[in-house]
Parts: structure tokens; sequence; C-alpha cells
């Protein structure tokens, strides 16, 4: 069945730092891919997606490339922020299975 | 006006209580959907309803009861719950399920069961 794997959290970096989260994923056929952000006391809120092969999406300086042949969805940022201090979630839809298939989510600490 | 709003945003109840979650969209979307979020745990999906149809229920035991009168409001009915089942539950939306639609999510309700 679809799977989606991410990097054991948490994750604390300084301000400024770089940032990359990994995420794998395993599906039949060529899914979607997304990445949602959940901020402490909030829900689920998309940050970007890809539907297909070498698709890069981007959203706030986070950009995340769909990477077919190593079967990933990165998120990378070059210069974080405290205020991007949440949980981060990667997600894959598939078009046989028709839901979001979400990983066990990230958790970030940015330090000032 | 946010694009999805649930309530209430806390509910601490009995096990053998029953209560109701409400969940209200604005988008103008034609398909909901009911998660729980348990701490440690992948974010599972409950219910999936596509122009108020029901088209998926993965598993989820009876003390749990959707119910969804119009594509725009979709509710939760709790019945002689357990302590497992505190979590928070999430609502979202989308345009309509196909694959490649993004979910919009409203800000959960807390559950807690004394």
């Amino acid at each position: 069945g679809n799977s989606v794997t991410q990097m054991e959290g948490p994750v604390t970096l300084s301000e400024e730092a770089f940032l990359t989260i990994n995420c794998t994923y395993t599906a039949t056929g060529y899914p979607s891919l997304f990445w949602y952000v959940q901020y402490p006391g909030e829900g689920l809120q998309l940050l970007l997606k890809a539907t297909k092969a070498d698709d890069k999406g981007s959203n706030k300086g986070f950009e995340a490339t769909y990477r077919k042949e190593t079967t990933s969805f990165h998120l990378e940022k070059g210069s974080v922020q405290v205020s991007d201090s949440a949980v981060y979630f990667c997600a894959l839809s598939d078009q046989g299975a028709q839901k979001l298939v979400f990983g066990q989510g990230t958790r970030l600490t940015i330090n000032p | 006006e946010t694009g999805v709003t649930q309530t209430p945003r806390h509910l601490v109840m009995g096990m053998t209580n029953k209560k109701s979650l409400k969940c209200e969209q604005h988008l103008g979307h034609n398909a909901m959907y009911w998660y729980k979020q348990s701490a440690k745990k992948p974010l599972e999906l409950m219910f999936v309803y596509s122009l108020e149809e029901r088209v998926e229920n993965n598993s989820v035991p009876s003390r749990f009861s959707p119910e969804c009168p119009n594509s725009s409001h979709l509710f939760l009915h709790l019945h002689t719950l357990q302590p497992e089942d505190s979590a928070l539950y999430l609502c979202a939306s989308s345009q309509d399920v196909a694959f490649n639609q993004p979910q919009h999510f409203g800000d959960g309700t807390r559950l807690s069961i004394l």
C-alpha cells in the first residue's frame, strides 16, 4: 500500500540556519505530493505541492522537488526564522486511492 | 472569515455522555473529511463525504457517527467514548475527492474523555 516516511524529529535549529526535512514515499502509479504545516493550536495548512516528476513546489521560502527516481520530496529552506517553528507533514495522494496519506510529522523548533 | 470552522475548540466529556462536533466550510467545496490526530501517531482518516454521501469509512468504531446534512456542514456525533478516544479531531474540505486536490483544514476540536 501507499506510505510516507519522514525523518524523525524533533529538529532544533538556530535562526538563519539551512533546513532540510527528508520525506520518502511508496506508491503505486504517479502520486501527487504535498507538504502541510501545523502551527501550535491550529489545524494543518497546505505549504506546497507538486503533481508530477521534477516539479518543484515553493511557498514562503520553502521548496521541495518531486524526485521519482529516488521517490523523495525533501523540504528545504535556506534561512529559517523563529516563526517557522511548527510540525511539518509530508503527504501523498494516489489516483487509485483518492485520499491523502500522511507521514508521522516532524516537529521543528527554531531558536533565536 | 476562516475557510473551515470547527466548534467547539475544546470538549471534555465523560464516557457515558453524548456530544457532537461541528464543522462548517465556506469554500464551496464538495468533499469533507474527519481526521483523528493523536500524540506520536500519524494522522488517521476517519470518514470522507463527497456531495453529502459517505464514500469512505476507515473501520471507525460505531461510537463515532458522522452526519453530512449538506455540502457545507459536517458533524461527528459521539457516544460512549473511551479514554483512548482523547485526541484532536480535525475537519477538512477539498473541491472534490480528486487525488491532486489539496485539503483545507479547520483548527480542530481538542477532545478529552474522563
